[in-house]
């Protein structure tokens, strides 16, 4: 039971370059969330999913893009990375929304030079 | 707008001792609050819950106070040991669940 993972851990871009991060979660939940985190700042929502083939937008959008084919994974876009998206990404799920515990992936460094 | 304001930003007490951390929220539809620990390097882990129905949870040394009047919430952790230094966020049901900016513990031994 691995619960929620992602990959990559660690990644450089040079800025205009894209990547895509992927997380999986083996718990079966419904709603899926990427969040970015910097300093003093708390974790911020980036988009999230009620479910397969959904997508919303959440606290912070711009500049990343989401999908969620499978159940079990969402998908962390970036097209045309910009310094500004400098951070730890985070992506967790949950069982119900808003009214239960979210399981977070370890995490993954981006930096942007 | 929908926040969650937390203080203090950091907070170093002796081993032993008792810590308490404060958050504020704006929306009185909120129902729902959780805490976050977060080790250094590590994810985000549930330590504590608490519902709109309840004014307090515990947990062994940690409890969690609510007064949903005044729109502020209270993660108190007693017999402080240097395995609590970490760093820990509380939460709030929105539209979204919106995160404190967190709150920086040092337990020193």
């Amino acid at each position: 039971n691995a619960g929620v993972t992602q990959t990559p851990k660690f990644r450089v871009l040079k800025t205009g370059q894209s990547m895509t991060l992927l997380c999986a979660q083996d718990m079966n939940h419904e709603y899926m969330y990427w969040y970015r985190q910097d300093p003093g700042m708390g974790l911020r929502l980036i988009h999230y999913s009620v479910g397969e083939g959904t997508t919303a937008k959440g606290e912070v959008p711009d500049g990343y893009n989401v999908s969620r084919l499978k159940k079990q994974n969402f998908l962390l876009g970036l097209e045309s990375a910009a310094p500004s998206q400098t951070s730890v990404y985070f992506c967790a799920s949950s069982f119900d929304r808003g009214q239960d515990e979210q399981f977070f992936g370890p995490g993954t460094r981006l930096t942007v030079l | 707008g929908e926040n969650v304001e937390q203080h203090p930003s950091t907070l170093s007490v002796q081993e032993g001792d008792s810590a308490v951390i404060k958050c504020t929220y704006s929306d009185s539809a909120s129902n729902y609050f959780p805490w976050y620990k977060q080790e250094l390097g590590k994810r985000p882990q549930l330590i504590i819950d608490i519902r709109s129905n309840v004014g307090e949870k515990k947990d062994q040394r940690i409890a969690v106070t609510l007064n949903k009047t005044a729109k502020h919430f209270s993660l108190h952790i007693t017999e402080t040991q240097p395995e609590d230094s970490a760093v820990y966020f509380c939460a709030a049901n929105f539209a979204d669940m919106r995160f404190g900016a967190g709150t920086r513990l040092t337990v020193k031994p």
